[in-house]
């Protein structure tokens, strides 16, 4: 079955750069998370998109972005890159028109900001 | 403020035993439940979950146990196997449109051979 597609598997970066992480979610899912996992840390919501609107915010800082494009893969954009931004970046998809609120994860995108 | 725990950070258990870990909230609102395997560089993985009108679901080994009073839930793993050794994070959500999880901080369960 296809599975949540996340690139690149990898970045790194340098303090005050930018950075662009994509997410294509599992076909016919509706609704895209992002989720940001500190070294030693549970997963904290970033914010999420139902039908390509933006439908919840969690602790994102206003230095990233996201959007969700008509063929419902998201893009989260970070810019002037903090050593504190090392971590894993997870997108998630799920169908809440299918009703299932069950959350399938990506690999993750490891960020290292130097 | 923790609205997800799981008190205890590690678990040992011996193959062909059981497995429980628990997990607590203290959000009232919290309707659906959920519990991730997740192994290092990996995206965690979906393995049950339970919605609030429901107080046990089954899927194979693994069964999960809701006590809405106590704000309690755990996941039983029968028989515990090596291969399920990994970071387990229980975590809660609303359901609806903006349905985020809200994660504990994981348990390590290590299954000795």
């Amino acid at each position: 079955a296809a599975g949540v597609i996340q690139s690149p598997r990898h970045l790194i970066k340098e303090k005050r750069e930018t950075a662009t992480l994509k997410c294509y979610p599992i076909p016919r899912h509706d609704t895209v998370y992002w989720y940001q996992q500190g070294p030693g840390q549970d997963p904290q919501f970033l914010i999420s998109f139902y039908e390509k609107m933006q439908s919840d915010k969690g602790s994102i800082p206003d230095r990233f972005s996201a959007q969700q494009f008509s063929d419902y893969h998201s893009e989260l954009n970070m810019s002037s890159l903090e050593l504190g931004d090392s971590a894993l970046y997870f997108c998630a998809s799920s169908s809440l028109a299918g009703g299932t609120y069950e959350q399938y994860f990506g690999p993750g995108t490891r960020l290292t900001v130097t | 403020d923790q609205q997800v725990k799981q008190n205890s950070p590690s678990l040992s258990v011996q193959e062909g035993r059981i497995s429980i870990l628990n997990c607590d909230y203290t959000n009232s609102m919290f309707d659906y439940f959920l519990w991730y395997k997740k192994y290092p560089a990996e995206g965690p993985t979906f393995l049950i979950s339970i919605s609030s009108i429901k107080d046990k679901n089954e899927d194979g080994r693994f069964t999960v146990f809701l006590n809405k009073s106590a704000k309690h839930l755990s996941l039983h793993i029968v028989p515990s196997q090596p291969g399920d050794s990994a970071v387990y994070f229980c975590a809660a959500s609303y359901t609806g449109a903006n349905s985020k999880l809200t994660f504990g901080k994981g348990i390590t369960l290590s299954v000795r051979p």
